[in-house]
């Protein structure tokens, strides 16, 4: 499995770009970059993956090295309801068969007004 | 996002009560799965299924019974459960379990709490 990691926490001013770093130095060439958040009370919520080129959808744009050993993730204007934990996962093939989401302890970020 | 939903959202229950949770996904997707989240612990998964079969058990104690019966509905059937059962237990799908570019796609959850 590729581990990652990531700082436990971060704040960022509302309405500034968030950029949430994270290392996974042993990533394997087929593994994707996932990204989730977690507001309290909530279910994970997907935001974007990459493989090795950079990404970019409605909510955030995934930037990876040339490496592939490190991410970060950029919420380009941090709201308040941004305030939440954001998880980096490297996705692993279980031995059973099917690709397995192994959350950490992830980032907790919290937007201030 | 309303694609996957869970109900109930909360539950309280004894030890000795027997339950269900259910998970309904309206993303036309093949591959659903539970996972549990502990205060304080990283999400564990505890079953997969694909096309309705259960693909994956993750030693998850006999005490927790699934139950798939079409691609789009999953139970998580409870009895006789311990108090560190307490947890928020999450419901996720995806197309397929194998695709390796393929997001899960989570519900809320139902926070479960054992008396």
């Amino acid at each position: 499995d590729a581990k990652t990691t990531q700082p436990p926490s971060m704040d960022c001013a509302e309405g500034r770009a968030a950029n949430l770093p994270c290392n996974h130095s042993t990533i394997s060439g087929n593994e994707y970059v996932y990204w989730y958040r977690q507001i309290h009370s909530q279910g994970p919520q997907y935001i974007i993956h990459g493989l090795k080129n950079n990404e970019t959808n409605e909510m955030a744009s995934l930037i990876i090295t040339e490496d592939r050993k490190s991410s970060t993730l950029i919420l380009p204007h941090a709201t308040l309801r941004d305030t939440a934990v954001y998880y980096c996962i490297v996705r692993s093939f279980s031995g059973a068969g099917s690709y397995q989401l192994t959350f950490g302890k992830g980032t907790k970020l919290s937007v201030i007004p | 996002e309303t694609g996957v939903t869970q109900t109930p959202r909360h539950l309280v229950m004894g030890m000795t009560n027997k339950k269900s949770l259910k998970c309904e996904q309206h993303l036309g997707h093949n591959a659903m799965y539970w996972y549990k989240q502990s205060a304080k612990k990283p999400l564990e998964l505890m079953f997969v299924y694909n096309f309705k079969e259960q693909t994956e058990n993750n030693s998850v104690p006999s005490r927790f019974s699934p139950e798939c019966p079409n691609s789009s509905h999953l139970f998580l059937h409870l009895h006789t459960l311990q108090p560190e059962d307490s947890a928020l237990y999450l419901c996720a799908s995806s197309p397929t379990p194998t695709g390796n570019s393929q997001p899960q796609h989570f519900g809320d959850g139902t926070r479960l709490s054992i008396l």
